[in-house]
């Protein structure tokens, strides 16, 4: 069972440009919603999170925007850069009965900035 | 500080075959958590370790299993390898009160 769908699979933008990708969940516990930026060879990194306490929340040129009743949130890349090609996934999470919790995924983009 | 240390990156095995991947945690972090990636399945989680005890699992069968030193570092065995095995096996540590997990950087899993 998909709990996260994300779309577009792929995507290209112009160095300059707006990258936009979302996400749908479908599980109402989920209660944080963190992006991942992954490089060839390399494990995720933690780019950006929210709680959905919180419409919108911004670091530098990450911004993510966050909609509880639609339960959707998508991030937003400005001024998009050749070394921001990368592997995007967005994931949630949310407390289990046992104490701690674990990162649903989606899919996945694959964002290319052309020059 | 130091990152999630993973080790070996790299591990070619044959079917039938056991392996041991090692994962070393942030300093600090009690909290392991093993995921794996695969171009089909995606990023699927399989365990989670906490002070020793395994406090979450995913749905994988028991060929997959680990375990949580006293120092915090994980192991994670998979028994009787399959193809489908085939992955990139990810480490990921946490704080107590922190839901941001830091990756390593993986360990890649050939089954031949």
């Amino acid at each position: 069972q998909q709990q996260v769908k994300q779309s577009p699979q792929s995507l290209i933008v112009q160095k300059g440009g707006i990258s936009i990708i979302n996400c749908a969940y479908e599980n109402t516990a989920f209660d944080y919603f963190p992006w991942y930026q992954q490089f060839p060879g390399k494990g995720p990194a933690l780019l950006i999170a929210i709680r959905p306490d919180v419409s919108e929340k911004k670091e530098g040129r990450f911004t993510i925007s966050f909609n509880k009743s639609a339960k959707q949130f998508s991030l937003h890349i400005m001024d998009s850069q050749p070394g921001d090609s990368a592997t995007y996934f967005c994931a949630a999470s949310s407390s289990l009965t046992g104490g701690g919790n674990k990162l649903t995924f989606g899919t996945g983009t694959q964002l290319k900035v052309e020059l | 500080k130091a990152g999630v240390t993973q080790t070996p990156r790299y591990l070619i095995k044959t079917r039938g075959q056991q392996v041991t991947l090692s994962c070393s945690p942030i300093s600090g972090h009690r909290s392991v958590s093993w995921y794996q990636q695969t171009p089909g399945q995606g990023l699927q989680f399989l365990f989670e370790y906490f002070s020793e005890t395994q406090r979450n699992k995913g749905n994988f069968p028991g060929r997959f299993s680990g375990r949580q030193f006293s120092n915090s570092r994980s192991e994670m065995n998979v028994s009787t390898l399959e193809l489908g095995d085939s992955a990139l096996y990810l480490c990921a540590s946490s704080g107590d009160r922190d839901y941001g997990y830091t990756f390593g950087s993986g360990t890649r899993l050939t089954v031949v």
